[in-house]
This record gives structure tokens, C-alpha cells and sequence, in this order.
């Protein structure tokens, strides 16, 4: 069963701590993106990376980390830096030999910090 | 800078008629635009999308027109249907390639009324 997976669903989080969020395919895709999305902002890019051991900062990469150590994973760290972290985050990928760049999204992990 | 805009931020719509969401964009560089669909809960999947080169593509009961010279382009959602009833995202992008980041509307959320 081809996808992306992400977990977990929902995560709570002090304020003040570190979190980590899982994104793995199993699409064979080199691409990979981090989104978040708030009520009314659509979605907006954190990080992408077009191949392993490589990212790019998107538009609101800080208080971000990411790593591409593996094609088929790629974690998002939200570190206590991000200001206000609450929000929907999207992961997605992309194949090179698609002709549209499809991007294709997992069904997302909602933050909540406390 | 938001770079798409999109409108209007709702709509609704009686079962059978025609919902038409509207984006504009400023980067004339942009020329890839494609339209996600987002169910509550769940991550965007591509609906359709649209190179410059032609002003319009319809695909089943979706249409999308553009307008190159008013840096304009809309989806067009013909005998809408209940099961229609989502978040609609414009987007746009330079180039088509696996790893080219989506610049995103802040989407539209439509309901179609039975």
C-alpha cells in the first residue's frame, strides 16, 4: 500500500520543549516538502528537499529543523524557538518523472502546545 | 507579499449549480498552476492543473480558465454536488519539477447545500 505516512495524528506539547514530527514514504519520490497550515493561511512552506542530504529553507523555516538522511524519510523538528507552533502540519513528496509535480500529501499532524 | 491571492474565502452553493473559485498571482515567472482539494482532516490531493500555454482544461465536471495577460485563473466546478463540499487551494509555481516549491492560496471552503 503506497503512501505517505505521518505520525503521529495529534501530539500535545509543553512550552519550551523540542517535538518531532515523522513523515515516511514508501512512493519512491525524491522530493519532499513540509507545510503548515492555519485557519484562513492556507499552506505555507516550511522546508523542502529535492534529494537526500539536501533541504532548502521555505518561507517560515524559523524555529524549523530538518533532516534528509534517508530518501524515504524526512522528520520536521519543532524547536522551542518557533514562536507560536500550534497548527496543522502537512508533509508531501514529489517524483521527478511526474509531469505536473504532483505533490502528494499525508493525512497530517496536528499540533497543540499547552 | 502573498503572492496568490485567492476569493472568495467561502461560497456556497445549491446541488446542481456552478461554483466558480477565483486566484491571481504577480510573478510572471510563475507558469504551472495547479488546484488541490482538502477534506476535513484529511491532506490536499491535486484536482487539476494548468500550464500557460492554454486557457482552459476541463476534466470531468472541473474546469480551469486562464487568463495570462490578467495573471488570473479559476476553477470552475460544473452540476456541483454535495460530495463537493471541501477546501479548494489554488497554487503556482516556476516550473513543474519534482522539488519546485508551491506558492499557495489561502483557500476557499465551499459547501454545497442539497
Amino acid at each position: 500500500d503506497g503512501g505517505i505516512t505521518q505520525s503521529p495524528k495529534y501530539l500535545f506539547r509543553k512550552e519550551g520543549q523540542n517535538v518531532t514530527l515523522s513523515c515516511e514514504q514508501n512512493l519512491n519520490h525524491d522530493a519532499m516538502y513540509w507545510y503548515r497550515q492555519d485557519p484562513g493561511q492556507g499552506l505555507r512552506l516550511i522546508y523542502y528537499s529535492q534529494i537526500v542530504n539536501d533541504f532548502q529553507k521555505g518561507d517560515i523555516a524559523e524555529g524549523y529543523s530538518v533532516s534528509r538522511e534517508k530518501k524515504e524519510s524526512f522528520p520536521l523538528t519543532v524547536t522551542s524557538a518557533q514562536k507560536n507552533p500550534t497548527a496543522f502540519y502537512l508533509c508531501a513528496s514529489s517524483s521527478s518523472g511526474s509531469p505536473y509535480n504532483e505533490q502528494f500529501f499525508g493525512p497530517g499532524t496536528r499540533l497543540t502546545v499547552l | 507579499q502573498q503572492q496568490v491571492k485567492q476569493s472568495p474565502q467561502s461560497l456556497i452553493v445549491q446541488k446542481g449549480g456552478i461554483s466558480i473559485i477565483n486566484c491571481a498571482y504577480e510573478n510572471t515567472a510563475f507558469d504551472y498552476f495547479p488546484w488541490y482539494q482538502q477534506f476535513p482532516g484529511k491532506g490536499p490531493a491535486l484536482l487539476i492543473a494548468i500550464r500557460p500555454d492554454v486557457s482552459e482544461k476541463k476534466e470531468g465536471r472541473f474546469t480551469i480558465s486562464f487568463n495570462k495577460s490578467a495573471k488570473q485563473f479559476s476553477l470552475h466546478i460544473m452540476d456541483s454536488q454535495p460530495g463537493d463540499s471541501a477546501t479548494y487551494f489554488c497554487a503556482a509555481s516556476k516550473g513543474n519539477q519534482a522539488g519546485t516549491a508551491l506558492i499557495f492560496g489561502k483557500g476557499t471552503t465551499l459547501s454545497v447545500s442539497s
